[in-house]
């Protein structure tokens, strides 16, 4: 079975533009959460979405969204861009809308702003 | 706002010694997970812990989750090269929230 993947895997952008990141999440893994991870420091919640629906948000502007699809798929959109977000955005995957079980991640997205 | 913070931050030792990675919070948690994170890579969960005063074992490493369930540990016994990586502690509430992270280096 295919794990989590993402797509890019690196991308250099810069600044003032907007990006879109892809999550496929493992079969029948109802949940999609996204991270942004610093280089030094744990991942930081962005948005976690079940069944199509955000059930939550992070201390993130609203130059970030996102949405999940009816095949359960996510995209993540950075819109103007900072050199603040240079960083790796992992989304993870989990069967329920609770991480009892825990989350199984991607390898990320590096993204470079320049 | 951390909620959860990790100790050692660093930690080098030599193969074959014990070492002990804490993490806590003030926040209780209906679960707590530990993850190990290589250069490049995505986080692996390792186990998820729910009941307070939990303790559980994958080979040589010993989880605990504090009777409260706002605290937790990692035990290594006879550490070896290929333990080496970031240890991630994840407390699960409404959202999961990240530790700051134990980098952990084995010297052969």
């Amino acid at each position: 079975d295919a794990g989590v993947t993402q797509s890019p895997t690196h991308l250099i952008k810069t600044r003032g533009q907007q990006v879109t990141l892809r999550c496929s999440p493992i079969s029948g893994h109802k949940s999609v959460s996204w991270y942004q991870q610093v280089l030094g420091q744990g991942p930081q919640f962005i948005f976690q979405y079940y069944e199509k629906e955000e059930r939550g948000r992070g201390n993130f502007p609203d130059r970030f969204s996102a949405r999940q699809f009816p095949n359960y798929s996510s995209e993540l959109n950075v819109n103007a861009l900072l050199l603040g977000d240079s960083a790796l955005y992992l989304c993870a995957s989990s069967w329920g809308s609770r991480g009892n079980y825990g989350y199984t991640f991607g390898s990320g997205t590096r993204l470079t702003v320049v | 706002t951390q909620l959860l913070e990790q100790s050692p931050q660093f930690l080098s030792i030599q193969e074959g010694e014990n070492l002990t990675v804490y993490c806590n919070s003030s926040s209780v948690f209906s679960s707590l997970q530990w993850y190990r994170q290589e250069p490049g890579e995505g986080p692996v969960l390792l186990v998820t812990v729910v009941t307070g005063g939990e303790v559980k074992k994958l080979k040589r490493l010993t989880f605990q989750f504090g009777d409260a369930r706002k605290d937790s540990s990692l035990h290594i016994t006879a550490a070896q090269p290929g333990d080496t990586g970031l240890y991630l502690c994840a407390g699960d509430r409404e959202k999961l929230t990240f530790g700051t992270g134990t980098r952990l280096t084995i010297i052969p």
